[in-house]
């Protein structure tokens, strides 16, 4: 079982909706991520919260707003998304040690379809 | 930068018999951390093994082994006694000072009874 999970699995929203993607791990880690990924693709960094602080945003548009409000749960808010933002959104926690050991334990990911 | 290579898009492997998924990788970084991920159609990302470039072995995880040749920047996965299971995208990554993974475009591999 994995030990970080996603709510919820599958997501149909309309291009005026606002819905929020959920993301709980109970490992410890400090370090957690969200990533957007299209089908046959690898997945794409959106933002990297450290310690709940955000570090890395990867240029992401503003339709997509990252919350972590404790170490243990990361939330992304979505708002007025377009049809081309429908993927697969994983999220993924590690230790948050910093170095290139530091291994990455993903969710099982949120199917998001924007009509 | 990294950049991380792996031209396979499909292999198809006979259940039982092993298989070779090729990955090269291309680092500026003198410590550095290769990743091997499954992905089933189900979506999840599933952490196979890690090799760190200082490791004198190459890494082992039960059917998993990552073949690792620095000189030739190369670290490739082998799956022993493939099983039907084990059909999914699989995703080669690294990782160095900063906490980023990069991953290559993946192959997909298929297990045929």
């Amino acid at each position: 079982d994995t030990e970080v999970t996603q709510t919820p699995k599958h997501l149909v929203m309309g291009m005026t909706n606002k819905k929020s993607l959920k993301c709980e791990q109970h490992m410890g880690h400090r370090a957690m991520y969200w990533y957007k990924q299209k089908a046959k693709k690898p997945p794409e960094l959106m933002f990297v919260y450290s310690y709940e602080k955000l570090s890395i945003n990867e240029s992401v548009p503003s339709r997509f707003s990252p919350e972590c409000p404790n170490s243990s749960l990361l939330n992304l808010h979505l708002h007025a998304l377009q049809p081309e933002d429908s993927a697969l959104y994983l999220c993924a926690s590690s230790s948050g040690v910093g170095t290139a050991k530091d291994t990455q334990y993903f969710g099982p990911g949120t199917r998001l379809t924007v009509l | 930068a990294q950049k991380i290579t792996q031209t396979q898009p499909g292999m198809f492997v006979q259940e039982k018999e092993a298989v070779t998924l090729d990955c090269t990788y291309d680092t500026s970084d003198p410590s550095y951390g290769l990743f091997w991920y499954k992905q089933p159609s189900s979506g999840e990302m599933i952490f196979l093994i890690y090799q760190g470039s200082y490791d004198q072995q190459n890494a082992t995880e039960g059917r998993y082994s990552l073949n690792f040749q620095k000189a030739r920047k190369s670290a490739n996965l082998v799956i022993s006694a493939s099983q039907l299971g084990d059909s999914a995208m699989y995703f080669c990554a690294s990782s160095g000072s900063a906490r980023q993974l990069t991953f290559g475009s993946g192959t997909q591999l298929t297990v045929l009874p």
